[in-house]
């Protein structure tokens, strides 16, 4: 298996729920991230982790939990969400820490409704 | 953080047609990639361009940074090159990549 895969495609939960989601990369970089993708807004950086220490935290609520425990892996665990918390959840990863000097490369990202 | 504006927003094209897509950004960069985002929400990456010029098949990428700005180009266009390209920059000294609002293409046969 190669690049980066997400689990679960899609995701409908209530607002009491709590999920997870996964991330895995298989292109043995040192960086992973997550990204919010809401319709008609620009991509928003989540979280940035380099060699699994968090690094960056783009002012996200705290309903929205990271947890990387190795390189590969990246999870997001989700809780108490709202409606507006609902977009395609993208993860990504690259090979340089913080991904200023090489290309980012995305999964196919996790469709999530908040009902 | 550093503002990233594309141009045009939305894009039609017919089959065989040559594009280019705009992308300028607010500040000096050190990190300029262009992606595509298909019909099903997939994003994959097509050029990482902080200056020069690069091709790849159909595809070709210029970044001028002195000027603040990328184009891609897009030659003999193809049904399968329909959807949204977006570009994205980080500023010189950062780590965080500011995405533009991309550009939606429609390739019609």
């Amino acid at each position: 298996e190669t690049g980066v895969t997400q689990t679960p495609r899609h995701l409908v939960m209530g607002m009491t729920n709590k999920k997870s989601l996964k991330c895995e990369q298989h292109l043995g970089h040192n960086a992973m991230y997550w990204y919010k993708q809401s319709a008609k807004k620009p991509l928003e950086l989540m979280f940035v982790y380099n060699f699994k220490e968090q690094t960056e935290n783009n002012s996200v609520p705290s309903r929205f939990s990271p947890e990387c425990p190795n390189s590969s892996h990246l999870f997001l665990h989700l809780h108490t969400l709202q409606p507006e918390d609902s977009a395609l959840y993208l993860c990504a990863s690259s090979q340089d820490p913080g991904g200023a000097g090489s290309p980012l490369h995305f999964g196919n990202g996790t469709r999530l409704t908040v009902t | 953080g550093i503002q990233v504006e594309q141009s045009p927003p939305d894009l039609i094209l017919q089959e065989g047609a040559n594009s280019t897509l705009r992308c300028n950004f607010s500040d000096s960069v050190n990190n300029l990639q262009w992606f595509h985002q298909n019909p099903w929400g997939q994003l994959i990456n097509l050029f990482y361009i902080p200056s020069g010029t690069k091709q790849n098949g159909r595809l070709s990428a210029t970044t001028v940074a002195t000027e603040r700005y990328s184009l891609l180009y897009i030659s003999s266009s193809q049904t399968t090159d329909s959807g949204v390209y977006f570009c994205a920059a980080s500023q010189t000294g950062a780590n965080n990549l500011f995405f533009g609002t991309g550009t939606r293409l429609t390739v019609i046969p």
